[in-house]
């Protein structure tokens, strides 16, 4: 089972500032095909996670253009450029290159 | 609009069974793979099986193989997931998701989940 590694567990920010969360595997998350199968997924209190980033960098539908990912092989990054309120929560990478899919412990973002 | 509706969840006895099913609606049910995602309390998540959308794969985590059993009844647009043997470490919100199914294996939706408690 592929492990995936999330610091720091928690960190606080000020709206407008920016936030990073690194995000580490075990095993490289390149496929033979070409693509990285590495995915962040943000779960706000009280509710289920929902998918922000897929293939390390691409957002998915509708999310706003502050969250952007980056990374390659074993090491991935999730960035805000300017926090917001409503972007609180836990964030959690995510791997599928293998099963089972496995997530990083979590890393819990407080807006100040 | 998407949905996915879990229910089933109850608290049990160790050694005990348990179904859970979700009702999905709002999109081609018969078209997608479908995931259980389980999440101990105050904990991160874990994914538990995943279906193909005839029902031919079916693939389980290692903790739940030959004590879970997944299945969907696409007449009904509807997932289950049947849980027997159950022990104290199977307590915790159990999720259905749906695959987005442009990628491999990344859960697009996500139904508000449904408690299972294991406990004397």
């Amino acid at each position: 089972e592929i492990v995936m590694t999330q610091t720091p567990l928690s960190l606080s920010v000020t709206p407008g500032q920016p936030a990073s969360i690194s995000c580490k595997s075990t095993h490289s998350l390149l496929h033979s095909e070409g693509k990285t199968y590495l995915y962040w997924y943000l779960q706000k209190p009280g509710q289920p996670p929902q998918l922000l980033i897929y293939e390390v960098s691409n957002r998915f539908p509708g999310v706003s253009d502050r969250f952007s990912g980056s990374g390659s092989g074993t090491d991935f990054t999730l960035k805000i450029s300017r926090v917001e309120a409503e972007d609180g929560g836990v964030y959690y990478c995510m791997q599928s290159i293998q099963l089972p899919p496995t997530f990083g412990g979590g890393t819990k973002v407080e807006i100040k | 609009e998407v949905q996915l509706v879990e229910s089933g969840g109850v608290v049990v006895q160790p050694g005990g069974s348990l179904r859970l099913s979700c009702a999905a609606s709002g999109f081609s049910f018969d078209d997608y793979t479908m995931h259980w995602v389980r999440q101990r309390p105050g904990k991160g998540l874990e994914w538990v099986s995943l279906i193909s959308w005839d029902g031919d794969t079916t693939h389980y985590r290692d903790s739940v193989k030959g004590r879970f059993t997944i299945s969907r009844d696409n007449r009904k647009n509807s997932l289950f997931l049947q849980m027997n043997s159950l022990r104290s470490e199977d307590t915790a919100l159990y999720y259905c998701a749906k695959d987005w199914g442009l990628t491999r294996y990344c859960f697009d939706k996500w139904g508000l989940g449904t408690l299972v408690t294991v406990s004397s």
